[in-house]
């Protein structure tokens, strides 16, 4: 059965700083890795997904993650964090037949610290 | 296109009573999924349906469940005799058929069961 683990419940920055969370996945197959963002209330919003070929995604508001196969990793990374980047992120694989079934991690918060 | 719309976005229901979410996907999507969020938790996979065909149910969908999308368009989960254990958020999202997309999610319903 595929999962997700993602290490880091909670991780706080401050403005400007770099970013890293951490995703790491259990799957029989080549996988299908996304990651979401939650703002508190909300539902949440694909930043970057991965299916195959450059290991390297970039995504929206900045952000890109890195596929690497020998590790089971997606880690997601930000160059410099703004405040508007405080929200929970949730690390999701897709399976990669029948419905695109996702499973999600368990989510790591981020706190930007002015 | 307003993306995915879910209604209510809040209900609070006392124990016992059946309570009905409603979820209107991205039309040109002929995919939707039902996933329910505790605190502290990713979202886990309830139902998918694949047009008005319901294709696979989780065991944490049990019998007070139920899920239809007649015509492939809107969806509405119902929680026949709720407990207290069914206090969450209630996510819905939709996707197209092409494998590996990732989802849009809706805002979501919370409900809260007194």
């Amino acid at each position: 059965a595929q999962s997700v683990t993602q290490p880091d419940i909670h991780i706080t920055v401050s403005e400007g700083a770099s970013l890293e969370l951490r995703c790491n996945y259990s799957y029989g197959a080549t996988p299908y890795l996304f990651w979401y963002v939650q703002s508190p209330g909300q539902g949440l919003q694909l930043l970057l997904k991965y299916f195959s070929g450059d290991t390297l995604v970039q995504g929206i508001k900045g952000f890109e993650a890195e596929f690497k196969r020998s590790q089971s990793s997606f880690n997601l990374r930000k160059p410099s964090v703004h405040w508007s980047d405080a929200a929970e992120y949730f690390c999701a694989v897709g399976s990669t037949g029948g419905g695109n079934k996702l499973t999600f991690g368990t989510g790591t918060q981020l706190k930007v610290e002015l | 296109d307003t993306g995915v719309s879910q209604d209510p976005r809040h209900k609070i229901t006392k124990r016992g009573q059946n309570v009905t979410f409603r979820c209107d996907p991205i039309s040109e999507h002929n995919r939707l999924y039902w996933y329910r969020q505790t605190l502290g938790q990713g979202p886990e996979f309830l139902t998918y349906f694949q047009n008005e065909a319901q294709l696979e149910k989780s065991r944490l969908l049990s019998d007070r469940f139920s899920a239809e999308r007649p015509k492939g368009s809107f969806s509405t989960l119902e929680i026949q005799r709720t407990e207290q254990g069914d206090s969450a958020m209630y996510l819905c999202a939709s996707s197209p058929p092409s494998q590996g997309s990732g989802y849009t999610f809706g805002s979501g319903t919370r409900l809260t069961v007194v």
